[in-house]
């Protein structure tokens, strides 16, 4: 069980869209629909922004959105605020209920 | 609403066990289908899951971690505790404990949906 690979860092000016990939395995985001994404300010624990692909939890902005193809998912942050500077992990179902995270997207916004 | 919250010895010595309790409150933890996990994170490193916990007791850990891990539930305390034997300077992190909901609920389903502030635990002598 490897971790999903995600881009070190990604960066955008305000107003501007942005896009986080996370790449698995057939055994994990490409085998099942359980993908999540987590917003994590410095200091602070996870935020739940997107599950089930592109699911958006109650109180989340529409700004994000979720999306999958083959082994690969993204994130999509539209209209970009400087409140949404943050690190973002992708995470998987990895069958056998077990659990894969990615290794973390710092986003800058410039 | 719920809330989650982390205890236990912020400096463990190497070889010995890391022992850490989450308290769930404004709900019972037996209520509804959640799963209740734990996760940590290294100091500027990314997430790893270690395992979680049905009400009933059955459990799931990380392949990695399983050898070392057990996590148990105590119902009538509204609490759930992990258990991490024969430590090293690896295992030092913050440790989050967290909330799934199964798919039959109707919250965000099998993703970690409320989470604890964290603890941060040191594994030195």
């Amino acid at each position: 069980q490897s971790a999903l690979t995600q881009p070190a860092s990604v960066s955008g000016s305000p107003g501007q869209s942005i896009t986080i990939s996370c790449t698995g395995t057939s055994s994990d985001v490409g085998g099942y629909n359980y993908v999540s994404w987590y917003q994590q300010h410095p200091g602070k624990a996870p935020k739940l922004m997107i599950y089930d692909v592109s699911k958006r939890p109650s109180g989340v902005s529409n700004r994000f959105s979720g999306s999958k193809s083959g082994n690969t998912a993204s994130l999509t942050i539209s209209g970009l605020q400087a409140e949404d500077e943050a690190d973002y992990y992708c995470c998987s179902y990895a069958g056998s209920s077990t659990w894969v995270f990615g290794g973390g997207t710092k986003l800058t916004v410039l | 609403q719920v809330q989650l919250q982390e205890s236990g010895p912020g400096l463990v010595k190497p070889s010995q066990t890391l022992s850490l309790t989450c308290t769930v409150s404004g709900g019972s933890i037996s209520s509804g289908s959640y799963y209740w996990s734990w996760i940590r994170q290294p100091a500027g490193k990314g997430l790893e899951w270690i395992g979680r916990i049905y009400t009933s007791g059955s459990t799931n850990y990380n392949p990695s971690l399983k050898s070392r891990v057990t996590i148990s539930v105590d119902t009538s305390k509204n609490q759930f505790s992990l258990k991490l034997s024969s430590v090293t300077a690896a295992d030092t992190a913050v440790y989050y404990c967290a909330r799934v909901p199964g798919r039959e609920m109707a919250s965000p389903a099998d993703a970690f949906d409320i989470w604890g502030q964290g603890t941060m635990v040191t594994v030195s002598s």
